[in-house]
């Protein structure tokens, strides 16, 4: 079975300040890695994946994770912040042979002028 | 065009009611599923249904009925429900054997038991 861990469940940040979103995983089998991102009262919009190849991955809104297999660790990053990223960050996981997403506890990103 | 259409958006009712969540895809995915947002916004998944078939069904009580009469709907019926009950509904869909591309959720349901 996987698992996913956020470790912080909060993460305020000011207006074009760089941040990390935390994310660890566990599993006994290879996976697919995921960040959704839910804005007030919507539903959850994918942000980016790892699925296989280049450890960095590249998503929408300049936000951008690293796959590090041996912490197994997939965290979130943005160099510079806005105020409309202030919203939910859920990261999720799925094994290659379950289709299947576990998804860990969010991480509100607050952030202020 | 909606990918993921949820109805309806908000639900309050009492207790003991019964109630139902419709959700309808336009994407030709043959996967779907109910997730359950909990006040701590934690996800858990309660089913799935590939082709109108049940696939995954989490330990969710059985007063939860899910129906699927094709695969672009999935519907999430509720007996006698309870205050704990409360909580944000999400339909979501995928393609199976693609489902590395993850999920397209709908803007979910707020149910709200009193």
């Amino acid at each position: 079975a996987q698992s996913v861990t956020q470790l912080d469940s909060q993460v305020p940040v000011f207006e074009e300040a760089p941040v990390e979103l935390r994310c660890n995983y566990s599993s006994s089998v290879s996976v697919y890695l995921f960040w959704y991102v839910q804005y007030p009262n919507q539903g959850l919009q994918l942000l980016l994946k790892y699925l296989s190849g280049s450890t960095l991955v590249k998503g929408i809104n300049g936000f951008e994770a690293e796959f590090n297999k041996s912490q197994t660790s997939f965290h979130l990053r943005k160099p510079s912040v806005h105020i409309s990223d202030t919203a939910e960050y859920f990261c999720a996981v799925s094994s290659y042979n379950f289709n299947k997403f576990y998804f860990g506890s969010g991480t509100k990103l607050n952030v202020k002028p | 065009d909606t990918a993921v259409s949820q109805t309806p958006k908000y639900l309050v009712t009492q207790m003991g009611n019964d109630k139902s969540i419709k959700c309808e895809q336009n994407l030709g995915h043959d996967t779907m599923y109910w997730y359950k947002q909990d006040s701590k916004k934690f996800l858990k998944i309660m089913f799935s249904y590939n082709n109108k078939e049940l696939i995954i069904n989490e330990t969710v009580p059985n007063r939860f009925s899910p129906k699927s009469p094709d695969k672009a709907h999935l519907n999430l019926h509720i007996n006698s429900l309870e205050l704990g009950d409360s909580a944000v509904y999400f339909c979501a869909s995928s393609q199976a054997g693609q489902h590395n591309y993850g999920y397209t959720f709908g803007s979910g349901t707020r149910l709200t038991v009193v």
